[in-house]
């Protein structure tokens, strides 16, 4: 079983702070999504990233592959309150069709 | 509006209760999943299904039953609930995964909070 692990599990700044959250695994993925979850509800699709490498952006957030295709980064700029939710990491893998391999969980809470 | 509903949202009931968890899509996504969630453990795959009477396990299958007898519906069914099934539970569906690698989006239900005294 593919694992991913996320780091760090909890993280708790305040408005206007940098981060960056980590995504690891042994294994290579061919895509790498991002979601964001908030109280209450069901994990929303932020981003897929597909290219060893490849780097995307979506407003203050940047999404990085890793060049082996085994790792991601997730970097806010200048984070906001409405960062607040819990990211989570989800890998491809081909077991004869696409299954997604989720990650642990990063939840950031961003104080004003 | 395009949506993933799920029944019950949040439920409480005692061991052994048979109980059913309703999931429905109106997107006409051929692919649908059930996922629990748990603090540190991210969203683990329970069941999914590729399409109309085509199930097939997950990776935590134990104790929980699907069945896909209509494209819309996808429920989750537990015969017999024991307090390690006490979890939030997410339904999910996807247009088919046609286009390798650029994996399909999930599409997630609001979760259903379940738990077995």
């Amino acid at each position: 079983t593919q694992l991913l692990e996320q780091s760090p599990q909890f993280l708790s700044i305040q408005e206007g702070e940098n981060l960056t959250v980590y995504c690891n695994s042994s294994s290579v993925f061919s895509s790498l999504q991002w979601y964001r979850q908030e109280p209450g509800e069901g994990p929303v699709l932020l981003v897929t990233v597909v290219t060893g490498g490849e780097v995307k952006k979506l407003k203050r957030l940047t999404f990085q592959f890793g060049d082996a295709r085994k790792d991601s980064s997730l970097h806010i700029t200048a984070a906001q309150p409405g960062d607040t939710g819990l990211y989570l990491c989800a890998g491809a893998v081909n077991t004869g069709f696409q299954k997604l391999v989720f990650g642990t969980g990063t939840r950031l809470l961003v104080s004003p | 509006e395009a949506q993933v509903t799920q029944n019950p949202r949040y439920l409480i009931t005692v061991t052994g209760k048979k109980l059913t968890v309703t999931c429905s899509q109106n997107m006409n996504h051929e692919y649908m999943s059930w996922y629990r969630q748990d603090p540190g453990l991210g969203l683990r795959q329970i069941y999914y299904s590729m399409n109309v009477e085509v199930t097939d396990k997950g990776d935590v299958p134990e104790g929980y039953k699907v069945s896909r007898k209509e494209k819309r519906n996808f429920p989750l069914i537990l015969e017999s609930p024991s307090p390690n099934q006490t979890s939030l539970y997410f339904c999910a569906s996807s247009p088919f995964w046609t286009d390798f690698p650029n994996t399909g989006e999930l599409f997630f239900g609001e979760g259903s909070r379940l738990t077995v005294l």
